[in-house]
């Protein structure tokens, strides 16, 4: 059965920092990994989607990879500013069509 | 327009009501989806539709009943809930029921049973 890690459960940093959230997941058998955030009381908003043939997508601030092998992925996010702060979830998509999501990122950056 | 409608926002119901839940994309999306997700607690499956059939339903009990009207709409039916069913329904729709599509949420529909 999947299951979807993320670490740390919560995160402050100042303006400005760059940073990592990291996602790992137990079954390397994924066809995507994708990262969403979700703002409090909100719907998810799609980030990133990485391809399980693919190492990186980049979106302006965000950089995440892939590292299909080892079950991990890391969303990269440059000079982070208070607009930022949300809960960030990776989830992955196995064979089944399923998103499996992990546990969340609760960031917090300090104006 | 990679937008999925969500309607109502807000819901309380008791637990003898009869309520739906709606949701709505014009991207010409052949699957759609129903997460719920309670607080502080990621998404968890319900059900999918791939091509206005049922394709997967992930045991949830027959108190909620999914339906799918046309390619672009998607109805949840609410009847004799619980409370421990008050949750953030979220509506998601993707290219088709293939996996490796970005997958786009609705901002979901809060429901409270009282």
């Amino acid at each position: 059965k999947q299951e979807v890690t993320q670490i740390p459960a919560a995160l402050s940093v100042p303006e400005g920092e760059n940073l990592v959230l990291n996602c790992s997941f137990t079954d390397s058998a994924i066809y995507n990994l994708q990262w969403f955030r979700q703002d409090p009381g909100k719907g998810l908003t799609s980030l990133l989607l990485i391809q399980s043939s693919q190492r990186e997508q980049t979106s302006g601030r965000l950089n995440a990879s892939l590292d299909k092998s080892s079950g991990r992925s890391t969303l990269y996010i440059a000079a982070s500013q208070p607009g930022d702060s949300a809960t960030y979830l990776c989830a992955v998509d196995g064979a089944t069509n399923k998103l499996i999501f992990g546990t969340g990122t609760l960031l917090a950056v300090q104006p | 327009d990679t937008e999925v409608t969500q309607t109502p926002k807000h819901l309380v119901m008791g637990m003898t009501n009869k309520k739906s839940l709606k949701c709505e994309q014009h991207m010409g999306h052949r699957a759609m989806y129903w997460y719920k997700q309670k607080a502080k607690k990621p998404p968890e499956l319900m059900f999918v539709y791939s091509y206005e059939k049922l394709s997967i339903n992930e045991s949830v009990p027959s108190r909620f009943s999914p339906e799918c009207p046309n390619s672009s709409l998607l109805n949840l039916h609410l009847h004799a809930l619980q409370p421990e069913d008050s949750a953030l329904y979220l509506c998601a729709s993707s290219q088709d029921g293939v996996s490796g599509n970005t997958i786009y949420f609705g901002e979901g529909s809060w429901l409270t049973v009282v």
